[in-house]
């Protein structure tokens, strides 16, 4: 199957901060995913992105499909962004709707 | 977006018995829905695809007859664990994906089950 990478696998941050999560695929997707996993392990979406790039709020996402990579940006950091954050991807061929789930980053803010 | 609802949200159960978990599509048909498990501190990992109205398709390394999977509906997959033991202890959690050109994935809330 398709692999998928994340980076990097923790990061600390003061309240306020900014950061950038990336995420590289090793083969064609239909579909990526960035998900935010909260404390309880609902899993959040954040963006459907197979390609370009899509804001919300202090967060927005860019995916490069031709170089196989997606990055996460995260803007004035809050406690309430910390969390695993996901990249996940469905490979071309795949089954509709079946993911290739990176190991995540796992983020911590603080106040 | 879509909501996918999964129940139970966690349960405890002894060793030997067999627990069933439901995970439903409330506002979208799924013909295809899957199971993923998750153990602490790791990433999701794809246990089977549950296939509307056929059988489900597993995995290398699922055991078929200890997590059967029936997706009578097009709303409704149901996961259940057989004879569980304590090694069966995780994070359960699905997931449908509504269209055909956008294929964005929804997730249950998942459960988190404990066999003692």
């Amino acid at each position: 199957g398709i692999q998928v990478e994340q980076s990097p696998p923790d990061l600390i941050l003061q309240e306020g901060a900014n950061s950038t999560l990336r995420c590289n695929f090793s083969d064609s997707v239909n579909n990526l995913q960035w998900f935010h996993q909260n404390p309880w392990g609902q899993l959040i979406n954040l963006f459907y992105i197979p390609s370009g790039t899509k804001q919300n709020g202090r967060l927005s996402a860019t995916t490069v499909a031709t170089e196989r990579y997606s990055l996460l940006y995260i803007s004035s950091s809050q406690t309430t962004d910390s969390g695993v954050y996901f990249c996940a991807v469905e490979g071309r061929g795949s089954t509709l709707g079946r993911l290739y789930f990176g190991r995540g980053t796992q983020l911590t803010v603080w106040p | 977006g879509a909501v996918v609802s999964q129940h139970p949200s966690w349960v405890i159960c002894k060793s030997g018995t067999s627990v069933k978990i439901e995970c439903r599509s409330l506002d979208f048909q799924a013909t295809t829905m899957f199971w993923y498990r998750q153990f602490p501190k790791q990433s999701l990992m794809l246990m089977a695809t549950s296939n509307e109205g056929s059988k489900a398709t597993y995995e290398q390394g699922v055991e078929k007859d200890k997590f059967l999977i029936n997706h009578a509906s097009l709303t409704l997959s149901t996961l259940t664990v057989t004879s569980a033991h304590p090694e069966d202890s995780s994070f359960y959690i699905c997931s449908a994906s509504g269209g055909r050109v956008n294929t964005e994935a929804f997730f249950g809330q998942g459960t988190r089950l404990t066999v003692v």
